[in-house]
Parts: C-alpha cells; structure tokens; sequence
C-alpha cells in the first residue's frame, strides 16, 4: 500500500536560517504532490503544489523540490522566522480515485 | 465565507454509544474526505466520497460508516463508540481533479471515554 514518510522528530531552528523539511513516499508515482501546513487546534491549510515534471517550485520564502527517481520532496522555508512554527504535512493522491493521503508531518519550531 | 464547516466541535461520548459528525461545504466541490488524527500519526483517510451517491473505504474505516446526502453534505457516523476512536476528526472537500488542493473544516475533538 502507499507509503508516505516524513521525519517525527520536530525540527528546531534559528531565526533566519533555512528550514528543510523531508518527505518520501513508496509504492506509487503520484502525478502532483502537496504541502499543508498545521497549527495547534487548528485544521491543514494548503501552501504548495508541485507536478511531476517540476523540479522546482517557489512562493515566496517556500520552496519545494519534487524527484521522482528518489520518490522524495524537499520542503525549504528560507529566512525561517517564529511565525513559520507548525506542523507541516506532504500528501499525494493515490491512483485514480484522487483519495488524497498524508505523511504524519514534520513539527518546525523557529527560535527567536 | 464559510468554507468547510463541521459540527460539533467536541464531543465526549460513552463507550458503546452511537453519534453522527456533521460536515457541509459551500465551495460546490465533488469531492469530500474524513480523516482522524493522532498524536504522531499524521492525517489518517477513514472514508472519501467522489460525488453525491458514492463512498469508498480510505486507510482506516473499521468501525464507521459515512452518508453522502447530497453534494454539500458527507457526515460521518459511528455506531458503538471505543475508546481507540478518540481522536481530532477532520472533514474537507476539493474539486475532483489531481492538481487541487483540499480545504479543511476546523475539526471536531472526540472523546470516548
């Protein structure tokens, strides 16, 4: 069955310095792959899609790569500031019924 | 703009007894979702519903059951409630294609005790 991982331990960082963010999934090739971000209480709000044949994607301060040789996604946050603390999650859609799965996601907290 | 709305948002419940979570979306989309989650499990898929009429099992569907009422509605139900459905449950909607995103409502609390 598909399998997407992420890295449960929370990642802590400096302000200002990049946050990189891991995602790898097993057993498909999803055409397009997806970031949300989480804060407590509160319910995934998308941030990011990229497709296949997209190596690279930006907006803003986030940047996503997508390789599908190493079925991995990059998540960077650059100039990470304390309002970039959350969960983020990755997710794909499995096969052709467009059921969108989750990774467990990756809690960032940005120090001041 | 209401987006997706759930109801209620917490909920304490006895073992063994029967509840319905509520889920409307006002964005016209096709597709609706349920998900649990878990302390350190990520955004698990209990059911997912493609259209109006039409359910199919996702990840983790022993123990509920979904009813898609119509395009706006898809409520989750559990019949006998343990203790190992304790969780946040969550509802959202997208348009049915590949390269859209879903919207999330803001979760309801679930507490089986």
């Amino acid at each position: 069955s598909q399998k997407i991982e992420q890295n449960s331990e929370a990642l802590n960082i400096q302000e200002g310095k990049t946050a990189t963010l891991t995602c790898n999934y097993t057993n498909y090739s999803p055409a397009y792959l997806q970031w949300y971000r989480q804060d407590p209480g509160r319910g995934p709000v998308f941030l990011l899609l990229i497709r296949e044949n997209e190596k690279e994607k930006r907006k803003e301060r986030l940047k996503v790569t997508f390789d599908t040789t190493l079925k991995q996604s990059l998540f960077h946050i650059t100039a990470s500031q304390p309002a970039d603390s959350a969960t983020y999650l990755c997710a794909l859609r499995m096969d052709s019924s467009y059921k969108l799965i989750f990774g467990s996601g990756t809690r960032l907290l940005v120090r001041p | 703009n209401a987006g997706v709305t759930q109801t209620p948002k917490f909920q304490v419940l006895k073992t063994g007894q029967s509840m319905t979570l509520q889920c409307a979306q006002d964005m016209n989309h096709n597709s609706m979702y349920w998900y649990r989650q878990d302390p350190g499990m990520g955004l698990r898929l209990i059911y997912y519903s493609a259209s109006e009429g039409t359910t199919d099992k996702g990840e983790v569907p022993n123990g509920y059951n979904v009813s898609r009422l119509n395009k706006r509605e898809f409520s989750l139900r559990l019949e006998s409630a343990a203790p190992s459905q304790t969780s946040v449950y969550f509802c959202a909607s997208s348009l049915p294609r590949e390269n859209t995103e879903a919207f999330f409502g803001q979760g309801t609390r679930l507490t089986v005790v």
